[in-house]
């Protein structure tokens, strides 16, 4: 079946450090994938997203690119700040059903 | 904007009693999902509903119950609780696609966080 693999956390960084979370996926077909972040005593919050091989999802300076090669979907950011500390989850979606299926996120400390 | 809200946020439970939670999606969403995540754990599908009618099952135990009503909001049912139930659930709801096509983005509630002593 469909799963979602992240690197595990917590990642701690600095302010203004560069950021990357590791995220692979096995699926069938060609899968929708997603970064959801779940700041603390909120819900899960759709950061961007990709629907297609090469396709480049981006908001708020994140980034990741939908890589059918390596069935990867990796998270950047150039710069973090305090308020990017939160829970991030990668995800996909697959199949006629459009379920997601999670990884189990990855935790970001950012001090200042 | 309205989100989706979920109760109660915080439930304390003892072995073998029953809760229940609810969800209230956003107004035109048409499905709406549940989701259970145990500590450290993935989120993992339990169940969700489109246009009032069960829609997708997943690992959700034969002990918990769901239905969403006329009014679309959604309401879960769990009886014989084990402390393993123990966990943070999720509600979302989605929005109608286009074309039944495209890319399907969930909006989540914050959760409610149940305890099984």
């Amino acid at each position: 079946g469909d799963s979602v693999t992240q690197m595990e956390g917590p990642v701690t960084l600095s302010e203004e450090a560069f950021l990357t979370i590791n995220c692979t996926y096995t699926a069938t077909g060609y899968p929708s994938l997603f970064w959801y972040v779940q700041y603390p005593g909120e819900g899960l919050q759709l950061l961007l997203k990709a629907t297609k091989a090469d396709d480049k999802g981006s908001n708020k300076g994140f980034e990741a690119t939908y890589r059918k090669e390596t069935t990867s979907f990796h998270l950047e950011k150039g710069s973090v700040q305090v308020s990017d500390s939160a829970v991030y989850f990668c995800a996909l979606s697959s199949g006629g059903s459009y379920i997601p299926t999670f990884g189990r996120g990855t935790s970001l400390i950012v001090h200042p | 904007a309205a989100g989706v809200i979920q109760s109660p946020r915080h439930l304390i439970k003892e072995k073998r009693e029953t809760a229940t939670l609810k969800c209230y999606p956003i107004p035109r969403h048409d499905t709406v999902y549940w989701y259970q995540q145990g500590p450290g754990q993935d989120p993992q599908f339990l169940i969700s509903f489109y246009e009032k009618m069960q829609s997708d099952k997943g690992s959700i135990p034969d002990r918990f119950s769901a239905q969403q009503f006329s009014d679309y909001h959604s309401e879960l049912n769990m009886s014989s609780l084990e402390l393993g139930d123990s966990a943070l659930y999720f509600c979302a709801s989605s929005a109608p696609r286009a074309g039944g096509s495209g890319a399907n983005v969930l909006t989540f509630g914050a959760g409610s966080r149940l305890t099984v002593l």
